[in-house]
């Protein structure tokens, strides 16, 4: 099984401020498989980034992924108010194939 | 634009069956996408269920061992899920989503709907 693990679980930042979140996964894996979401209190999650650098659709292009084997980046350029939520990597493989969630990072309000 | 909308009952007993439906609008469940669902604890973190593709194909979390059963209705949009033996640690928000197929990922999420398992 593969694990996926997110380094810090809570960032404290400024609006305007960078933020850089990791995943790292428990195995080398196929970056296509690996993805970022976004959850707000009260909300379903919403898909940032599949294939590790590709944006969804409607996403601001201040979110950008990156990473390959084990690590994995999520890079949010400049915070706006809207961007304070919790985000979460999600890998789709292994043997048995099964979905993996990151435990989360929680970016909040300095 | 694609709706997703979960329904169920939101009480359900220990040792007892929980069922819950998906219904699609805004797409036809029989394109190249999985249909899954998913669940979060309270004040925990996202964990995988079930998934499914409109030719019946599935795949299950092996970590219920066997008590998940997910199906779909392509007549109505719909797709279903029923998880036996329920315990306290099945309460959660459970979400169904639009899988995309090939690379696995949620694009389309349903608003989420909150399952008890109490007496």
């Amino acid at each position: 099984e593969i694990v996926l693990t997110q380094s810090a679980g809570t960032l404290s930042l400024s609006p305007g401020e960078g933020a850089t979140l990791s995943c790292r996964t428990s195995q080398s894996v196929f970056s296509g498989q690996l993805a970022w979401y976004q959850q707000k209190p009260g909300q379903a999650p919403r898909l940032l980034i599949y294939a590790a650098s590709s944006r969804a659709t409607g996403i601001p292009d201040r979110f950008s992924g990156s990473g390959s084997g084990t690590d994995f980046t999520l890079t949010i350029s400049r915070l706006e108010p809207e961007d304070f939520a919790v985000y979460y990597c999600q890998y789709y493989g292994g043997s048995p194939p099964i979905f993996s969630f990151g435990p989360g990072t929680k970016v909040d309000i300095k | 634009q694609v709706q997703l909308q979960e329904s169920g009952p939101g009480l359900v007993k220990p040792s007892e069956t929980l069922s819950l439906t998906c219904t699609v609008s805004g797409n036809s469940i029989s394109t190249d996408y999985y249909w899954g669902w998913f669940r979060q604890p309270p004040g925990k973190g996202l964990d995988w269920i079930a998934i499914i593709y409109h030719s019946g194909s599935t795949y299950n979390n092996p970590a219920l061992k066997s008590r998940a059963t997910i199906s779909v209705d392509t007549s109505k949009n719909q797709f279903s899920l029923k998880l036996s033996s329920v315990t306290a640690e099945d309460t959660a928000l459970y979400y169904c989503a639009r899988v995309r197929s090939g690379y696995f990922y949620m694009d389309v999420w349903g608003k989420g709907t909150t399952v008890t398992v109490s007496s």
